[in-house]
């Protein structure tokens, strides 16, 4: 069935290194893949998202990869801050409205 | 505030009591979603409203899981006979219409506890 994982649980990060957070799928019945952040306490909160008629979508300091060859999606952070230091989940979006949600990275950025 | 509002932040009753959770969704979001997120793990999908009617509810757990949304608003998440299991976050999140982008604007979350 269609699931949604993460390669490594935790991920620690010197600040102003750049980081890269992976995930992968298992099938592609789904074309539409999201990135969140969560930060202790708080709800889940968008960072960006992809198509798979896209290999590498960019925003503000962040960058997806989508390689559906090997069913493969990472998230690229540039010039990590404290303030990156979150638990990262990426997720699927299934029937136009339901997030399958992965396991989550648990990123800490030190100084 | 602007963002989505859940209440109670934290809940903590005995095995066997009701519960009720509330969901106060970003203004003019007519999409409305409950999740549950248990301790190391990613939200899961309980139950997706359109407006007032629950579009999808093949998430919840069983039958002692139920949530309205009665003037297209504010949604309640209803437990019955609570076990120890249901204990979690209980997120809520609402967006704008059915998402075309996947960006939902989720609440904080209302911790439950069941002893």
């Amino acid at each position: 069935g269609e699931s949604v994982g993460l390669h490594l649980p935790t991920l620690s990060v010197q600040e102003g290194d750049n980081s890269i957070i992976n995930c992968a799928y298992s099938n592609s019945a789904s074309d539409y893949f999201i990135w969140y952040k969560q930060e202790s306490g708080k709800g889940p909160q968008f960072i960006i998202d992809i198509r798979s008629n896209m290999d590498k979508r960019q925003g503000q300091r962040v960058t997806v990869l989508l390689n559906k060859t090997v069913k493969h999606l990472s998230l690229q952070i540039a010039a990590t801050q404290p303030g990156d230091s979150a638990v990262y989940f990426c997720a699927r979006l299934n029937s136009g409205y339901a997030l399958n949600f992965g396991k989550g990275t648990s990123l800490l950025v030190t100084p | 505030g602007a963002g989505v509002s859940q209440t109670p932040s934290n809940k903590v009753t005995e095995k066997g009591k009701y519960v009720e959770l509330r969901c106060d969704p970003i203004s003019g979001h007519t999409a409305l979603y409950w999740y549950r997120q248990s301790l190391g793990q990613g939200p899961e999908f309980l139950i997706y409203f359109q407006g007032t009617g629950a579009a999808d509810d093949s998430g919840l757990p069983n039958d002692r899981f139920f949530a309205v949304r009665p003037e297209g608003s504010v949604s309640t998440l209803k437990i019955q006979r609570t076990e120890r299991g249901d204990s979690a976050v209980y997120l809520c999140a609402s967006s704008i219409d059915r998402p075309n982008t996947g960006e939902l604007f989720f609440g904080e979350g209302s911790r439950l506890t069941v002893l």
